[in-house]
């Protein structure tokens, strides 16, 4: 069963702070990984993507991908209270690479 | 990114009806999916809506339950069939556009309520 993890939090950051979010995932054959941001009655919206390993920036944002260690991170840079949200983590399968498997996604709070 | 608009928004239904949600998407796109979030949980794929033939269903999930059609590259509907209360979940359609790699983007959702 392919699997991606993630700690359900919350994770608590004063505002200002990095935040920083951990995925890990089983499928070593896996390529592509996303990760959503997804308010408290809203649907998943796509932050950032990354193929490659090491870092890609985006804004306040940085995915991080080792391929190695089987980990991907989202790092969000001057947290605002906006921020909080519970943020997904997900991985294309190398089976169908069109299929993505979702973590159970990480509780963020950003308090003032 | 494509413009996806899903509807209902949200429905309360009796136990034992059917219900149909429609996605349509403002532009032609590659891949259609419908997924499932139930309570306090993560995604889950219901199947992959494929234009023109049937849909291929995830593990758990049949087509006598939840017939999906696609008729065309910007619609796709999925009927959540003979509903009793475990059916109450936000169902969720998601695009992608283009190349098999390219982010999966989500409608706004349809939230069911089973009495």
């Amino acid at each position: 069963q392919k699997e991606v993890e993630q700690n359900s939090g919350p994770l608590s950051v004063p505002e200002g702070a990095i935040a920083s979010l951990n995925c890990t995932y089983s499928d070593r054959g896996s390529q592509s990984f996303f990760w959503y941001r997804q308010y408290s009655g809203k649907s998943p919206e796509l932050i950032m993507f990354i193929y490659s390993n090491g870092d890609k920036e985006d804004g306040r944002f940085t995915a991080q991908l080792n391929k190695a260690s089987q980990y991907v991170s989202l790092l969000i840079r001057d947290s605002q209270p906006s921020d909080s949200a519970t943020y997904l983590c997900a991985g294309k399968a190398t089976y169908n690479t069109d299929k993505l498997i979702f973590g159970t996604g990480t509780r963020l709070q950003v308090f003032p | 990114s494509a413009v996806i608009s899903q509807k209902p928004s949200r429905d309360i239904c009796q136990r034992g009806t059917s219900l149909t949600i429609q996605c349509q998407v403002d532009s032609q796109v590659t891949m259609m999916f419908w997924y499932r979030q139930q309570p306090g949980q993560s995604l889950t794929l219901i199947a992959t809506a494929n234009q023109g033939s049937e849909a291929t269903y995830e593990s758990g999930f049949v087509i006598d339950k939840f017939p999906i059609s696609r008729p065309n590259l910007t619609f796709s509907t999925l009927t959540v069939s003979n509903m009793s209360p475990e059916d109450s979940s936000i169902y969720l359609c998601s695009v992608a556009e283009g190349a098999s790699n390219q982010p999966q983007h989500f409608g706004d959702g349809t939230r069911l309520s089973i009495l």
